[in-house]
């Protein structure tokens, strides 16, 4: 089955302990990207991956780094987070021909007190 | 900058009913994609319908449709026959050929009553 895994799906942490959201698919995608969904705001991208090793800043980058070592994963890192980064975090990826469609995972809700 | 925006943070609609979200949008790009993703409770994203701009013909599957309108800069959805199911928020999202930034709206959220 073609999908988009993330994990874990839930998470609460304190400020400042390092975590790690994985993300994996299966659908062989170029592009990757990494989302936050907060209530009145919509999806903001945090960063996107054209392919392995390349990766770019999204609308709001701060606090997040991300690497592409392989083509099917692009994990999330929250080096010291903070209790402003608190979110509904989606990872999805596409091919980069066709119609620009987007799979997503399930979500990832983080809390960080 | 390209911006989205859903101007009505929620509606509900009578079960087989019909009912229109809206949704606009800034750009000075020709070539773009449209999209209305629904998120149930489950919080999954999942894909209702897209258009692409060149095509004057507004898409539809099932009992839902767009009402695309280039010029106006507006994308609506409309649901017709409406189920329970339905209940969730909707995001209408656009993307440009030339950018890899999904810009998403703020969201509608929908409840449809028995």
């Amino acid at each position: 089955e073609a999908q988009v895994t993330q994990n874990p799906r839930y998470l609460i942490t304190v400020t400042g302990k390092k975590l790690t959201v994985t993300c994996s698919q299966n659908m062989n995608h170029e592009y990757m990207s990494w989302y936050r969904q907060d209530p009145g705001l919509g999806l903001r991208q945090i960063y996107y991956s054209m392919n392995v090793e390349v990766t770019d800043k999204g609308d709001v980058p701060e606090g997040y780094k991300v690497s592409r070592k392989e083509k099917r994963n692009f994990p999330l890192i929250l080096e010291s987070p903070s209790p402003n980064q608190t979110s509904l975090y989606f990872c999805a990826s596409r091919s980069m021909l066709g119609s620009y469609e987007q799979y997503f995972g399930p979500g990832t809700r983080l809390t960080v007190t | 900058a390209q911006t989205v925006t859903q101007s009505q943070p929620e509606m509900s609609v009578q079960e087989a009913e019909t009912v229109t979200l809206s949704c606009t949008y800034d750009t000075s790009e020709s070539n773009y994609y449209l999209f209305w993703y629904k998120q149930p409770p489950s919080r999954q994203m999942i894909l209702v319908i897209r258009q692409e701009a060149y095509k004057q013909q507004n898409a539809t599957e099932n009992r839902f449709s767009v009402n695309f309108q280039k010029a106006a800069k507006s994308f609506s959805l409309k649901i017709s026959d409406s189920q329970l199911g339905d209940t969730a928020m909707y995001f209408c999202a656009f993307i440009s050929y030339n950018n890899n930034d999904m810009r998403f709206g703020a969201g509608t959220r929908l409840t449809v009553k028995p």
